[in-house]
């Protein structure tokens, strides 16, 4: 039960995309279509933004989208602002012993 | 609106036991899973443990199962997190989490503001 493998920080400017990638196996992203994504500004909560590889919840801007190529999930922020910049978490279903298993966390910056 | 009040948090030396809650209100308690995820100071986010909305499926992350019971009582609203041989390393933010399905994973969808473990001597 390893944490997905996410990169450590991502930027770019405002107005421009940026992609996250959160691998794992084919034990939990691989082998399901659970995948959430979680935006967490340090002292709040963290939000949920992506659920089940793409769905977005009510809400969640559309600047905000999912999928998934075998063991690698990715998260794609369009249109950069500033409120984006916060630490990002994927997390996924693990199977197993009923695991769910997060990933490393990548901070995004907002030149 | 849906809350999840966490409590039960404080300073604990190792080896000793604590018992957290999650008080909720704001929704049907027994429509969602619910479940229990960390994050230690500077670190990222951990799963610790889950239950769905009747107790049939449970799961822990390996590096608390035999220490940690997590349980909810659906009459009272409230989920529980029972530590006991606490570590050092469970020092952590402690967060309650609601999913969004009875099941048992598919995404939380709200999340409580957190209550502070700190295990030391």
């Amino acid at each position: 039960q390893s944490a997905l493998t996410q990169p450590p920080s991502a930027s770019g400017s405002p107005g421009q995309s940026v992609t996250i990638s959160c691998t794992g196996t084919s034990s939990d992203v691989g082998g399901y279509d659970y995948v959430s994504w979680y935006q967490h500004h340090p002292g709040k909560a963290p939000k949920l933004i992506i659920d089940e590889v793409t769905n977005r919840p009510s809400g969640v801007p559309d600047r905000f989208s999912g999928s998934k190529s075998g063991n690698t999930a990715s998260l794609t922020v369009s249109g950069l602002q500033a409120e984006d910049e916060a630490d990002y978490y994927c997390s996924s279903y693990a199977g197993g012993k009923n695991f769910v298993v997060f990933g490393t966390g990548t901070k995004v910056t907002v030149l | 609106e849906v809350q999840l009040v966490e409590s039960g948090g404080g300073l604990v030396q190792p080896g000793r036991s604590l018992r957290l809650s999650c008080a909720a209100s704001g929704f049907t308690f027994d429509d969602h899973a619910l479940h229990w995820v960390r994050q230690a100071p500077g670190k990222g986010l951990e799963w610790v443990a889950g239950v769905s909305w009747n107790s049939g499926t449970i799961g822990y992350a390996a590096s608390v199962r035999g220490r940690f019971t997590i349980s909810r009582d659906n009459a009272k609203n409230s989920l529980y997190l029972q530590m006991n041989s606490l570590r050092a390393e469970d020092t952590a933010l402690y967060y309650c989490a609601r999913d969004w399905s009875q099941s048992y994973y598919r995404g939380f969808d709200y999340w409580g503001q957190g209550t502070l473990v700190t295990v030391s001597s």
